[in-house]
């Protein structure tokens, strides 16, 4: 049974810091990795899906990493600033199965 | 372009009561799931459908029921909610159920089982 990890569970940081949230899994025999976005009492915003053939994607400050022999992709945020205080959820897909983490709640403070 | 959206957003049942959670999306996806949010645990899947006329069991189908009723709507049906029932529901899709695509979600249903 596919496993999924993240730490840290909580996280608070100054304004302005590059930072690294962590996501492992048990089952390297994925499909893709998705991370996801969760703001308190609101639904899920997908940020990058990065397939199981690639290494990494972008989209603007963040940079997504996979690296699936080892189980792990890093999501990095440089230069953090207060609203990107949410919940990041990643999720790996196996099949028709989305498997989630347990979310990293981010605080970025000014 | 509304994306999914469901219905009710906030629920409280009795022991014993019964509701259905509705949710429809306008993105003509093939696919669309229904998932649960515990606090402190990511989303676990419930049922899925992946095309019309398909549903199957996803990790914690216990207590629930599913019905594909088109391509656009998927409901959740409680028929005798339980306390260990409250949680967040989310419904999402996706364009099929197969390899290399993501998965986009409604905003949720908050149920609350006293």
């Amino acid at each position: 049974k596919q496993e999924v990890t993240q730490i840290p569970a909580a996280l608070s940081v100054p304004e302005g810091e590059n930072l690294v949230l962590n996501c492992s899994f048990t089952d390297s025999a994925i499909y893709n990795l998705q991370w996801f976005r969760q703001d308190p009492g609101k639904g899920l915003t997908s940020l990058l899906l990065i397939q199981s053939s690639q290494r990494e994607q972008t989209s603007g400050r963040l940079n997504a990493s996979l690296d699936k022999s080892s189980g792990r992709s890093t999501l990095y945020i440089a230069a953090s600033q207060p609203g990107d205080s949410a919940t990041y959820l990643c999720a790996v897909r196996a099949g028709n199965m989305l498997t989630f983490g347990g979310g990293t709640r981010l605080m970025v403070k000014p | 372009n509304a994306g999914v959206t469901q219905t009710p957003k906030f629920q409280v049942l009795k022991t014993g009561q019964s509701m259905t959670l509705q949710c429809a999306q306008d993105m003509n996806h093939n696919s669309m799931y229904w998932y649960r949010q515990d606090p402190g645990m990511g989303l676990r899947l419930i049922y899925y459908s992946a095309s019309e006329g398909t549903t199957d069991k996803g990790e914690v189908p216990n207590g629930y029921n599913v019905s594909r009723l088109n391509k656009r709507e998927f409901s959740l049906r409680l028929e005798s909610a339980a306390p260990s029932q409250t949680s967040v529901y989310f419904c999402a899709s996706s364009p099929q159920g197969l390899a290399g695509v993501e998965q986009f979600f409604g905003p949720g249903t908050r149920l609350t089982v006293l």
